[in-house]
């Protein structure tokens, strides 16, 4: 059973670089097929998709957060991170991680961790 | 980017009624769509795939139908479990997008 896990950063100043990382358990990052991801959900929204990572590096960004968004792996830890940079309190939110699956014929999040609350203030 | 727009936002309902949530997306997506159910504090889990598959272990009583612009999630006999947020994703073009969600509460 695949598990994910985010760090929990907490409280990030405004203007500063939110840093996140997903600890993946239960199956490896390398062996390839899933898009290992990003998304949030404002408090009371919807869900907002952030971006993802393939194993060997490429990524695929939100263009709406694509200036700020850094996704990396780190196939040997079995971890994969977020950075946002030039925080504001729009960006507070709760941040899951996510498998991605995506085929020809479909495409879902089918494993996620449980979500970690980060807050923008000062 | 393409918009999902799920109706109605908020239901109410008892336990044995059957209702549907519909998502609308704003230009075709083919059948690319998946539903997902969201309770207070927990991530999203997936019930439906491709617009109308069953995904692994979901009960029967969840089902999934449409193409194009169009998609219905049907809960044919409301269990006391199902009482959550309903959300549709679709991939047919980037970036990926989410409707607004459905809340459904007990009347």
């Amino acid at each position: 059973q695949v598990q994910l896990q985010e760090s929990d950063p907490g409280l990030v100043k405004p203007s500063q670089t939110l840093s996140l990382t997903c600890t993946v358990s239960g199956g490896s990052i390398s062996s390839g097929g899933y898009y290992w991801s990003w998304i949030r959900q404002h408090p009371g929204k919807g869900l907002e998709w952030i971006g993802y990572i393939y194993y060997s590096g490429s990524t695929y960004y939100n263009p709406s957060l694509k200036s700020r968004v850094t996704i990396s792996v780190d196939t040997s830890k079995n971890q994969f991170s977020l950075k946002l940079s030039s925080v504001t309190a729009a960006d507070t939110a709760v941040y899951f991680c996510a498998r991605f699956y995506g085929s020809e014929s479909y495409s879902y999040f089918d494993y996620w961790g449980q979500g970690t609350l980060v807050t923008v203030s000062s | 980017d393409i918009q999902l727009t799920q109706s109605p936002s908020f239901l109410s309902a008892s336990v044995g009624d059957r209702v549907a949530i519909t998502c609308r997306a704003s230009q075709g997506i083919s059948s690319y769509l998946a539903w997902y159910q969201q309770k207070p504090g927990k991530a999203p889990k997936v019930l439906i795939y491709a617009a109308s598959t069953l995904q692994s272990g979901v009960p029967s009583r969840f089902s999934g139908s449409g193409s194009g612009t169009e998609f219905t999630l049907t809960i044919s006999s409301l269990q006391p479990e199902d009482f959550a947020t309903y959300s549709c994703q679709q991939l047919n073009s980037y970036p990926i997008t989410f409707g607004q969600g459905t809340r459904l509460e007990i009347k």
